[in-house]
């Protein structure tokens, strides 16, 4: 397996855009975790997903952030609009349950001009 | 919610010198993982435990419940260590909280 695969590495637009991230989970696991990585707070839990059932959204940020899993091995991160705040590196991890270890992706670098 | 602190935050050491890196967390947990993060920015899970010490190569991670701290050792330094060193910590099936990180820069 190639791991936890997250797309694009890179992404840079302007303010007032709409931004959708992308995850690919190891095949078999069950959890997804969406983080969030910035110099003055850190990761920070987003959302995390079991069997595709959203179960804990209260790191969302506002309503701007949405994420969701159409399937079991994929799942996505919308901002819109995106603000220059929202700047940061958002990663995806995703583990067989809850409890196991996480397998981070290479994360996605997001800048908002 | 646990509150998650590392020590120190950025750390300077010569190759070849033992390293130790500290977690202190402050309610009880069900697991505590130390996670690498090297400059291309790829986060990697190093260990998880609950109790006791585990072992990998040059990298010992200890726990002590009771005094809900835990450390993280690197033997022999390498400048290849050179990354972002953070804990995190679960209680029962909640999220892990993270730490801030621990800066390390070897120096051959």
């Amino acid at each position: 397996d190639a791991g936890v695969i997250q797309s694009p590495r890179h992404e840079v637009t302007e303010m007032g855009q709409e931004v959708t991230l992308r995850c690919k989970l190891i095949s078999g696991h069950n959890s997804l975790f969406w983080y969030r990585q910035t110099m003055m707070r850190g990761l920070e839990l987003l959302i995390y997903f079991n069997n595709n059932v959203p179960i804990d959204d209260s790191g969302m940020p506002e309503d701007r952030f949405s994420a969701k899993m159409p399937n079991a091995s994929f799942s996505t991160l919308k901002i819109q609009p995106s603000e220059p705040r929202d700047s940061a590196v958002y990663f995806c991890a995703s583990s067989l349950d809850r409890v196991s270890e996480a397998f981070f992706g290479q994360g996605t670098r997001l800048t908002v001009v | 919610k646990n509150e998650v602190e590392q020590s120190p935050q950025n750390l300077t050491a010569q190759e070849g010198e033992f390293i130790t890196i500290n977690c202190s967390y402050s309610v009880g947990i069900s697991a505590l993982h130390w996670l690498q993060q090297h400059p291309g920015g790829g986060i990697v899970s190093l260990f998880m435990l609950s109790s006791g010490k585990k072992k990998h190569g040059r990298l010992i991670a200890t726990i002590n419940i009771q005094e809900k701290h835990s450390s993280l050792h690197i033997t022999a330094s390498h400048p290849r260590d050179s990354a972002v060193y953070i804990c995190a910590v679960r209680t029962g099936n909640t999220p892990l909280v993270f730490g801030k990180g621990t800066r390390l820069s070897v120096i051959a």
